[in-house]
């Protein structure tokens, strides 16, 4: 079955920078675009951009250019979301998510809290 | 962008009754080529991902209930719920995908009378 299974909870510094993971299984990897959805607590739900698993070509939606960069390791199934300059605006969770269009498969989300 | 419009922000209904959630597009999300509405539903319980419910505005994910309906066409769109059961306690969202970024509406919490 198809799984996207997401790295642990971060508690992160202001400043600092932090990776999170996303591995898929299930199936064919580079059928789906791999997408990036924030949800700051007690929000709803704004998509950051994709990475189209073919290219390696990432697309940021606006306000998620330069501090956010996505990539890939297509031999282990996996992509990557790096944050870097951490604010407490930050704070959020994050997920993946399937789909070329719409979404249906998610990864179980990853928590990260910048506090000092 | 295009802007997704839910009402209302929160909805009370008792157990066994309908529910209704509205979805507007800032602009058509009905694709002319291919007569195909660009508009996903999911439903979010807390602490939980995200979970599709609905695609191309009416097409039920595999295993969803059918008491989960979708309706609409253009820039207005709905999703009902039929009979309302305790297990359908969640926020819903609507999200189009006819144009990049992607949006979603602010969600509609739905709750038990």
């Amino acid at each position: 079955q198809v799984q996207l299974v997401q790295s642990g909870a971060e508690l992160k510094n202001p400043g600092a920078s932090v990776k999170v993971s996303c591995k898929a299984s299930g199936y064919i990897f580079t059928s789906y675009a791999l997408n990036w959805v924030r949800q700051a607590p007690g929000q709803g739900l704004e998509w950051m951009g994709w990475i189209d698993t073919n290219t390696g070509n990432p697309m940021y939606a606006q306000g998620f250019t330069g501090q956010f960069v996505f990539s890939l390791d297509t031999s282990v199934t996996t992509t990557y979301l790096q944050i870097s300059s951490l604010k407490a605006e930050d704070t959020a969770v994050y997920y993946c998510a399937r789909g070329n269009y719409y979404f249906d498969s998610w990864g179980q989300g990853t928590l990260v809290t910048v506090s000092s | 962008d295009i802007v997704m419009t839910q009402s209302p922000d929160s909805l009370t209904v008792s157990l066994g009754e309908r529910a209704t959630i509205n979805c507007k597009s800032s602009q058509t999300i009905l694709y002319s080529s291919n007569n195909k509405n660009y508009l996903a539903w999911y439903q979010q319980k807390p602490g939980q991902p995200p979970k599709l419910l609905i695609y191309w505005a009416s097409t039920r994910e595999s295993g969803v209930p059918d008491r989960f309906s979708g309706s609409g066409s253009g820039t207005d769109f709905t999703l009902t719920i039929s009979s309302l059961q305790s297990e359908d306690v969640a926020v819903y969202y609507c999200q189009q995908y006819y144009g990049t970024p992607r949006t979603f509406g602010r969600g509609t919490k739905l709750e038990i009378k």
